[in-house]
């Protein structure tokens, strides 16, 4: 199979750093992306991976390691608008996404 | 400069009945992909179109079909509606296509679709 599997939901607090994990059963994809989705909005690209390791964007930083099959998706200094649905997602052209991790952001 | 582009925002047929999505890429972007997704889940990938020519089908029965025109824009179409159907329908679109393309795909704000 080619699950891809992501917590349902995590609970952070404001300022606090949250790391979602995403586990993946396939090989040979191009790349792993990451998305946010705020409810009822379209799903906004945050960060990628091709190659294993850490890539860095402002609050958010995206890990990958292909050998052990897993990335992660970081949130630093969380805001109450980060509040949304983030979705991992392997890409062969095309993306094929897990079921996305509920984080919500309490003051 | 305009993101994606879908119409209509929100539809509401019957079973049985027929739709068509439309799709306006980001300027410049010549791939156009679909995808389902239904609450709670993740997108589901249905079709991709590049240059006009289908490069990948999902998992989807016959009733679902696309094309993209010249403009590089798109349109998806439902024949003989389910109660299934259901669901947010997104498009996206990237500069490129290709199994090692890792160009991020950009998606519009979607078409609810609710069958009742």
């Amino acid at each position: 199979g080619q699950n891809i599997d992501q917590p349902t939901e995590m609970t952070a607090t404001e300022g606090a750093i949250v790391q979602i994990n995403c586990t993946y059963q396939t090989s040979g994809f191009n790349g792993l992306f990451w998305y946010q989705q705020h409810a009822g909005e379209a799903p906004t690209f945050l960060s990628y991976n091709v190659l294993d390791g850490l890539e860095e964007k402002g609050r958010f930083s995206s890990f990958l390691s292909r050998s052990k099959g897993y990335s992660y998706l970081l949130l630093k200094e969380l805001q109450m608008k980060d509040s949304a649905s983030y979705l991992c997602a392997v890409s062969w052209g095309k993306l094929q996404f897990g079921a996305g991790t509920q984080v919500v952001v309490t003051p | 400069d305009a993101g994606v582009t879908q119409s209509p925002t929100h539809l509401i047929k019957t079973r049985g009945q027929q739709v068509t999505l439309r799709c306006s890429p980001i300027s410049g972007h010549k791939s156009v992909s679909w995808y389902q997704q239904v609450l709670g889940q993740g997108p589901q990938f249905i079709f991709q179109y590049y240059e006009k020519e289908e490069r990948g089908r999902g998992n989807f029965p016959d009733r679902f079909s696309a094309r993209q025109f010249p403009n590089y824009s798109s349109e998806l179409n439902v024949n003989a509606l389910l109660l299934g159907d259901s669901a947010l329908y997104l498009c996206a679109s990237s500069l490129e296509w290709g199994t090692d393309s890792n160009q991020p795909q950009h998606f519009g704000d979607g078409t609810r679709l609710s069958i009742l």
